[in-house]
């Protein structure tokens, strides 16, 4: 399988700075149609995951702009460009191009 | 508007088995990949089943030959049969969906497998 490493695993932020987490798979995720399967996802304290970014930079409708997916290959970043306190939570990258598709371990965000 | 939503949870015996259901609406279950995914508690994400448009299905190591995903077109209900269910298996499972139009979970349902 596929593994994920997600770095780090806590991150402590200060509302209205920016933010990153890194995401590094044990293969390539370029599949063979030419796409690459990499999404992040967002679980707030108490909610269900919800996906913010698809096949690496693509945010999905409803996804503030502060939020900014980015990478190739084996190495991809979520960043966030000015944290706010609704994006306090876990946060989770997935590869979707090798069967089975796994996640990352999560990187937990809080406000410091 | 796309929903999902999971039913079917609670507190099971070891050995014990339940089957656990997500009812959609807003798109049909047929038309797309739908898995299962669950979150054992204070833990992280992990894929436990698929069923693909065509009927395909795959299983997790940790769940294959126990679990069986089935989906009902005429419901538009997927489903997740769990059978020997051990300790380990105690988690929230989620079903979820996505394509290039959005990502979509449901709220989860809870499965606690304890004596």
């Amino acid at each position: 399988d596929v593994v994920m490493t997600q770095s780090p695993l806590s991150l402590p932020v200060t509302l209205g700075q920016p933010a990153s987490i890194s995401c590094r798979s044990s293969q390539s995720l370029v599949h063979s149609d030419g796409n690459t399967y990499l999404n992040w996802f967002q679980q707030r304290p108490g909610q269900s995951p919800r996906r913010l970014i698809y096949k690496v930079s693509n945010r999905d409708s409803g996804v503030p702009d502060r939020f900014s997916g980015s990478g190739s290959g084996t190495d991809f970043t979520l960043k966030i460009s000015r944290v706010e306190a609704e994006d306090i939570g876990v946060y989770y990258c997935m590869q979707g191009t090798h069967w089975p598709q796994t996640f990352g371990q999560g990187t937990k965000v809080e406000i410091k | 508007e796309v929903q999902l939503v999971e039913s079917g949870g609670g507190l099971i015996q070891p050995g014990g088995s339940l089957r656990l259901s997500c009812a959609a609406s807003g798109f049909t279950v047929s038309s797309n990949y739908m898995n299962w995914v669950r979150q054992a508690p204070g833990k992280g994400l992990e894929w436990v089943s698929v069923i693909y448009s065509g009927g395909s299905t795959y299983y997790a190591d940790s769940v294959k030959g126990r679990f069986t995903i089935s989906r009902d077109n005429s419901k538009n209900t997927l489903y997740l049969q769990l059978n020997s269910l051990r300790a380990e298996d105690t988690a929230m499972y989620y079903c979820a969906t996505g394509s290039d139009s959005g990502g979509y979970w449901g709220q989860g349902t809870l499965v606690t497998v304890s004596s």
